[in-house]
């Protein structure tokens, strides 16, 4: 089993730019998160999917959107970027409620 | 949504000595309370988690404690060793599996 598997590890985008990064996990869960972590302020949780077909806004979701696209996917995509979204992201995935949530191994995001 | 606090932001410890995380949580519906280790440059991994129905979970040198009237809860490390050092988050979950973090504790072990 691969885990959570991100893609891409790095990018930099010039101001404007879009983009989506990719997610995906092989071990069924239902539930799938995407966080982004800066410096000094920990992993705040962008947007999240209970379940396939449901997402919800977390904590910081201005400026970017997500699509469930099957159990396994759950993308993230900055229509405009911008140098504040300059941070690295980290998907995450678990099972039933009340259960371990797997990271993947991140991507880190450059707005220039 | 739920609001996750960690306290202190920095600890050191000499090693062998023990170190105490502590975090409150805002959203009384929380039921799972995760702590979770990251290396520099790595992702984060569990290291252990506790439900509402437990007060106290240990695993070898690690202990979480959970005090639900209160709102708050506490990882322990005990003989603390050089390969302990990393940062720890504090996270909760509600019944929607909404799950936040709190800020994170950068924790160094002087040899």
């Amino acid at each position: 089993n691969a885990g959570v598997t991100q893609t891409p590890k790095f990018q930099v985008l010039k101001t404007g730019q879009s983009m989506t990064l990719q997610c995906a996990q092989d071990m069924n869960h239902n539930s799938m998160y995407w966080y982004r972590q800066d410096p000094g302020m920990g992993l705040r949780l962008i947007y999240y999917s209970a379940s396939e077909g449901t997402t919800d806004k977390g904590e910081v979701p201005n400026g970017y959107n997500v699509s469930r696209l099957n159990k396994r996917e759950f993308s993230l995509r900055l229509e405009s970027a911008a140098p504040s979204q300059t941070s690295v992201y980290f998907c995450a995935s678990s099972g039933q409620s009340y259960t371990e949530a797997f990271f993947g191994q991140g991507t880190r995001l450059t707005v220039v | 949504g739920e609001n996750v606090e960690q306290h202190p932001s920095t600890l050191s410890v000499q090693e062998g000595d023990s170190a105490v995380i502590k975090c409150t949580y805002s959203d009384s519906a929380s039921n799972y309370f995760p702590w979770y280790k990251q290396e520099l440059g790595k992702r984060p991994q569990l290291i252990i988690d506790i439900r509402s129905n437990v007060g106290e979970k240990k695993d070898q040198r690690i202990a979480v404690t959970l005090n639900k009237t209160a709102k708050h809860f506490s990882l322990h490390i005990t003989e603390t060793q050089p390969e302990d050092s990393a940062v720890y988050f504090c996270a909760a979950m509600g019944g929607n599996n909404r799950l936040a973090f709190g800020k994170g504790n950068q924790v160094v072990v002087i040899p």
